[in-house]
């Protein structure tokens, strides 16, 4: 079965600094993508950013970028200039190449943002 | 578009009773899942419905729990006899034809129901 590690419970940061948050799953398909999702404390799960496994380029989405590591089965998140709105629980999500739609998480990074 | 309306928002009931979550999709998608979040985890998979038919229950609890996307109306998660244990925020989220990752978006999920067993 697939499982997805998120080794960081909490991390901060000061505004506009950079922050990295960290992520690795466990897998035996070659085809898959990850996702990395953001809660606020409002409880709406927002997707932040995703990838699939067969590109080799990183995704970003404006300040947000990942560092997709295949071999090392790592997805981490960076997120550069960070904003107070950043605020929020970060899940990382697995999801298999075909089959059933189903997304394993990760049990999230709260993150905090400092002014 | 409402996006994925979910309701009610907040759920109080006593151990024994039956809860009913009730989750209608963004407009145009036809196939829902529901996944459940307890404290301090992830959000891990329940079941996986399009109208009128269950696609993969395989994260269903054997037994009180039971989940249906009729022809007409919202998406029903029934727990029946609920225990302590079953206190959680339960989401839903919804795509269009089974194809949730061939879009830049993903699913969309909505805002949960928290439910708490006293």
């Amino acid at each position: 079965a697939q499982t997805v590690t998120q080794s960081q419970p909490e991390m901060s940061v000061q505004e506009a600094e950079t922050v990295t948050l960290s992520c690795t799953y466990d897998t035996s398909e070659s085809d898959y993508y990850l996702f990395w999702y953001k809660q606020p404390p409002s409880r709406q799960m927002i997707l932040v950013i995703r990838q699939e496994a067969y590109k080799q380029q990183n995704a970003t989405e404006n300040r947000f970028s990942v560092n997709f590591q295949k071999a090392a089965k790592s997805f981490s998140l960076k997120i550069s200039d960070s904003q107070l709105g950043d605020a929020a629980m970060y899940f990382c999500a697995y999801r298999a190449q075909g089959g059933s739609e189903k997304l394993v998480f990760g049990k999230g990074t709260k993150l905090t943002v400092n002014p | 578009n409402a996006g994925v309306m979910q309701n009610p928002r907040h759920l109080v009931r006593r151990r024994g009773q039956e809860a009913r979550l009730r989750c209608s999709p963004m407009k145009g998608h036809s196939h829902v899942y529901w996944y459940r979040q307890l404290p301090e985890e992830g959000l891990k998979f329940m079941v996986y419905l399009q109208k009128e038919n269950i696609i993969d229950e395989s994260g269903m609890p054997k037994e009180r729990f039971s989940a249906e996307f009729p022809k007409e109306g919202p998406s029903i998660l029934r727990i029946q006899q609920v225990v302590r244990g079953d206190s959680a925020a339960y989401f839903c989220a919804s795509s269009w034809l089974g194809q949730a990752f061939t879009s830049n978006y993903g699913y969309t999920f909505g805002s949960g129901t928290r439910l708490t067993v006293v």
